[in-house]
């Protein structure tokens, strides 16, 4: 069973544009929703996180909401660069455990 | 500079072989965790360890042992019991702080033909 379901699972965005990935959980007992970017080859490094008495968190380009009656969080990429093209992959933390979205491939086309 | 060293970044295995993942950490966490990454699939749980000589099963344990003998290391054997073991592995790390993320090394991609 899928604790933490992420959409899509593969994104193209032109440069500039506004990239948004979606994810949705039903255990509400998570305290903790980190977003990580991911390139070929390398692990995955920490981009943003939240907890969920927060609604919005703004890092640069990149911004989480959450809203916590509905079960879903996104994570929006303001003007989208080549650059950011890579998998992004949602969590959620419970209990010293985290559990992950089956990532998003985000193209971002020059 | 602190992180976290997995190596090899390639291995090739015969079926039939156990094989084993290094991973090294000099982080200072107490928590250490594998995961096994599969396309389409995010990424799998196979076991952690919050702290030494102490370690708990994932959910994909099968085919899979690991010990943890010293804080900073933390090897995953691939034993020829797992049916499908050819995938990315990652080891990552935490502190036992409330609400620490994840730090992640640059992976092992195990082949096994």
């Amino acid at each position: 069973q899928q604790q933490v379901k992420q959409s899509p699972q593969s994104l193209i965005v032109q440069k500039g544009g506004i990239s948004i990935i979606n994810c949705a959980y039903e255990n509400t007992a998570f305290d903790y929703f980190p977003w990580y970017q991911q390139f070929p080859g390398k692990g995955p490094a920490l981009l943003i996180a939240i907890r969920p008495d927060v609604s919005e968190k703004k890092e640069g380009r990149f911004t989480i909401s959450f809203n916590k009656s509905a079960k879903q969080f996104s994570l929006h990429i303001m003007d989208s660069q080549p650059g950011d093209s890579a998998t992004y992959f949602c969590a959620a933390l419970l209990e010293n455990q985290f559990y992950f979205g089956t990532g998003t491939s985000l193209t971002v086309i020059p | 500079d602190g992180g976290i060293t997995q190596s090899p970044k390639y291995l090739f295995r015969k079926e039939g072989q156990n094989v084993t993942l290094s991973c090294e950490q000099n982080l200072n966490h107490d928590a250490m965790y594998w995961y096994r990454q599969d396309p389409g699939q995010g990424l799998r749980l196979i076991y952690y360890s919050q702290i030494v000589n102490d370690f708990q099963k994932g959910d994909i344990a099968e085919g899979y042992s690991v010990s943890r003998e010293k804080k900073e290391s933390f090897p995953l054997t691939v034993t020829s019991a797992q049916k499908n073991p050819t995938a990315f592995y990652l080891c990552a790390s935490s502190p036992t702080t409330y609400n620490s993320p994840l730090h992640f090394g640059n992976g092992t991609r195990l082949t096994v033909t």
